[in-house]
């Protein structure tokens, strides 16, 4: 297994402001996910991080408002640019730890509220 | 597009009674994956199960797939309070042109689980 943790765990933000959250995995990881999770719903992928290379977007998400940095095999961070309160969501990282299993792990989550 | 759907969407029994939640899937996949989450927290990783596996225990967990209706059900045995959460069945589509390990979850909509003591 892996654990995962996030920073921060939760905050509320102005309108119009900019949030980087972060992750951070105990072991060396090749895939990282970011998925978002809006009130009431179930989860959705914003993009695959994958080490030294450009993140990769689901439809619907794009780099300018949610840009990912993946600058090592243990950390990523995902920023949610110029918030409006649509992106009040949570917020998880997750890892696939491959090769040993395919499970993939998710981290504790970041709660968001835009005001 | 969302590939899992749960049933039911909400739950609820009294403690000591199994719960059975089922999960169906659209496309072909390499695993399915349950999860559950308190509160809107972090999901719980429960259990894995494999596209060439039929059944799968862990604990009080049971598990269940079936490929050809392309559908898997989550038992919980002997329920108790601390059990009360949302689950979620996730896919990672079989894409054979990607390894397995860089596909990304598909998530039901979950269904809520109230255990009332």
């Amino acid at each position: 297994s892996a654990v995962i943790s996030q920073k921060p765990s939760r905050d509320i933000c102005q309108r119009g402001t900019s949030l980087t959250i972060q992750c951070q995995v105990d072991s060396q990881v090749t895939m990282m996910f970011w998925y978002r999770q809006q009130p009431g719903q179930s989860l959705t992928l914003i993009a695959t991080a994958n080490q030294g290379s450009e993140a990769t977007y689901e439809s619907g998400f794009v780099i300018d408002k949610f840009p990912i940095s993946r600058p090592n095999l243990t950390f990523s961070t995902l920023t949610v640019s110029n918030m409006s309160p649509e992106d009040s969501s949570i917020y998880l990282c997750s890892v696939a730890t491959a090769p040993s299993s395919y499970e993939q792990y998710f981290g504790p989550g970041t709660r968001l509220t835009v005001t | 597009s969302q590939q899992g759907e749960e049933d039911p969407q909400a739950l609820s029994i009294q403690e000591g009674e199994n719960a059975t939640m089922n999960c169906s899937y659209k496309t072909s996949i390499n695993n399915l994956q349950w999860y559950r989450q308190n509160s809107g927290r972090g999901l719980v990783h429960l259990i894995l199960i494999r596209s060439n596996e039929r059944e799968k225990h862990s604990g009080r967990l049971r598990v269940t797939l079936d490929t050809s209706k392309k559908s898997s059900s989550l038992l919980i045995t002997a329920s108790r309070a601390a059990d009360t959460a949302s689950y979620f069945c996730a896919t990672d589509a079989a894409d054979p042109t990607a390894s397995w390990a860089n596909t990304p979850l598909v998530f039901g909509k979950g269904t809520r689980l109230s255990v009332i003591a």
